[in-house]
């Protein structure tokens, strides 16, 4: 089974400010993971996505992700925050090697951008 | 043009009533979902389809059904809607073969069932 949690249900930080969402997922094989960004009014967005092949991850818009095995964590950051950054933040896990390719989502962080 | 669409974007009902939210995609997946959004819930599933003949519930598919008319298009019905099916409602489409399973989104349909 796989699980994801993300600690915070809303985090607000200063433009400029560097941004750090937390997620820790559970799970009993290989995961996939990914950070998706949702702006008011819109669907999901990925961000970026964990596969394997390297442990901090790149995607759009400035953030990154690590993935740190031991510590069961994905956490995502970006050095300074813009005003456009302001959204909700799903974290989610599936599994390598699912034939259901079922994705399970996290509960979501709001992110607030003070000017 | 959007490579997944929804329709209705919003959607007003009555308690008892049938309702019906489409869905729609040019990315050529064979894989659809169904989700529904609720604050502090994050997406939950509904249902997913693997192709037209195949079917599958998801965590919480009482009191909804889905119809697969083609690879391109899956709908989400509500037979007799009730309040607490009020929710932000979000089709989406992966690519078995692309790696990581990730999913493409709709933009959403926000039902509120009075």
């Amino acid at each position: 089974a796989q699980s994801v949690t993300q600690l915070g249900s809303h985090v607000s930080v200063s433009e400029g400010a560097l941004v750090l969402l937390r997620c820790n997922y559970s799970s009993s094989v290989p995961p996939y993971l990914f950070w998706y960004v949702q702006y008011p009014n819109q669907g999901l967005q990925l961000l970026l996505k964990y596969t394997s092949a390297a442990t901090l991850v790149k995607g759009i818009n400035g953030f990154e992700a690590e993935f740190k095995k031991s510590e069961t964590s994905f956490h995502l950051t970006k050095p300074s925050a813009h005003m456009s950054d302001a959204a909700e933040y799903f974290c989610a896990v599936s599994a390598v090697y699912s034939s259901a390719s079922k994705i399970i989502f996290g509960s979501g962080t709001r992110l607030s951008i003070r000017p | 043009d959007a490579d997944v669409t929804q329709t209705p974007r919003n959607r007003i009902t009555k308690t008892g009533k049938r309702i019906m939210l489409e869905c729609s995609q040019t990315k050529g997946h064979d894989r659809m979902y169904w989700y529904r959004q609720d604050p502090g819930l994050g997406l939950r599933l509904i249902y997913y389809s693997f192709d037209v003949k195949d079917i599958n519930k998801g965590e919480i598919s009482d009191g909804y059904s889905v119809s697969r008319q083609a690879q391109a298009k899956f709908s989400l019905s509500l037979e007799s809607a009730i309040p607490n099916q009020t929710a932000l409602y979000f089709c989406a489409t992966s690519d078995p073969w692309r790696e990581g399973y990730e999913q493409f989104f709709g933009p959403g349909t926000r039902l509120t069932v009075l």
